[in-house]
């Protein structure tokens, strides 16, 4: 099965600082690369994916960069705000299988 | 709101116990996941049905079980209950049955066996 890991596992980052995570898989199959990002006691929530055939994906403060031969793919959180505080989740996707295998998660605190 | 809804939000219970969680998917949705978020093990795939059929299958115990009804709504039943199956059960659902569709998480059921 695929194996996800993500790095850090917990982040601390001023406000307005940037922020990355990184999530690396092992199948080389994997085509679809969405994070999610989950409040303390909350649902995940997608916040932004991307599909095989594309570098890199913007959504306003949020961005997303893959590197499939090298089979990673990172979250950039710029301007980051309290807000922001939140357990976040890569979760790789392969062929046509829909499950999807998550990520060991990274604790993202946002300070003032 | 994701549209999606499961009952109940809390449920506590006893060892050897058996109990069954419901989930509704969003309006036009056919398939239906569940997950299993515990302290170790973290967010793990359950099973997926699809238009009321079992469509893959992960990390899921023979003791439980999960069927999709007509009206597509979903039931998860866990059987033999041990202490270790406390955890945080979501289901998701999606339009199609296979990849590359976001997937919308309802808001959990927080099972605690004591």
């Amino acid at each position: 099965g695929e194996n996800v890991e993500q790095h850090p596992s917990t982040l601390s980052v001023q406000e307005g600082d940037s922020a990355v995570i990184k999530c690396t898989y092992s199948d080389s199959a994997s085509n679809y690369f969405p994070w999610y990002k989950q409040e303390l006691g909350k649902r995940p929530q997608l916040i932004i994916d991307i599909r095989s055939n594309v570098g890199e994906k913007k959504d306003q403060r949020i961005a997303v960069t893959l590197n499939k031969t090298a089979k990673h793919f990172s979250l950039h959180i710029t301007e980051t705000q309290p807000e922001d505080s939140a357990v976040y989740f890569c979760a790789p996707q392969t062929g046509t299988a829909s499950k999807l295998t998550f990520g060991t998660g990274t604790r993202l605190q946002v300070t003032l | 709101d994701s549209g999606v809804t499961q009952t109940p939000k809390h449920l506590i219970t006893a060892t050897g116990q058996r109990v069954t969680l419901r989930c509704s998917p969003r309006s036009g949705d056919l398939s239906v996941y569940w997950y299993q978020q515990s302290l170790d093990q973290g967010l793990q795939f359950l099973i997926q049905y699809y238009n009321g059929e079992e469509r893959a299958k992960g990390n899921i115990l023979e003791r439980f079980s999960a069927q999709q009804f007509p009206d597509l709504h979903s039931e998860l039943n866990l059987s033999s209950l041990e202490l270790g199956d406390s955890a945080l059960y979501f289901c998701a659902s999606s339009v199609g049955s296979s990849g590359r569709a976001e997937q919308f998480f309802g808001p959990g059921t927080r099972l605690t066996v004591l």
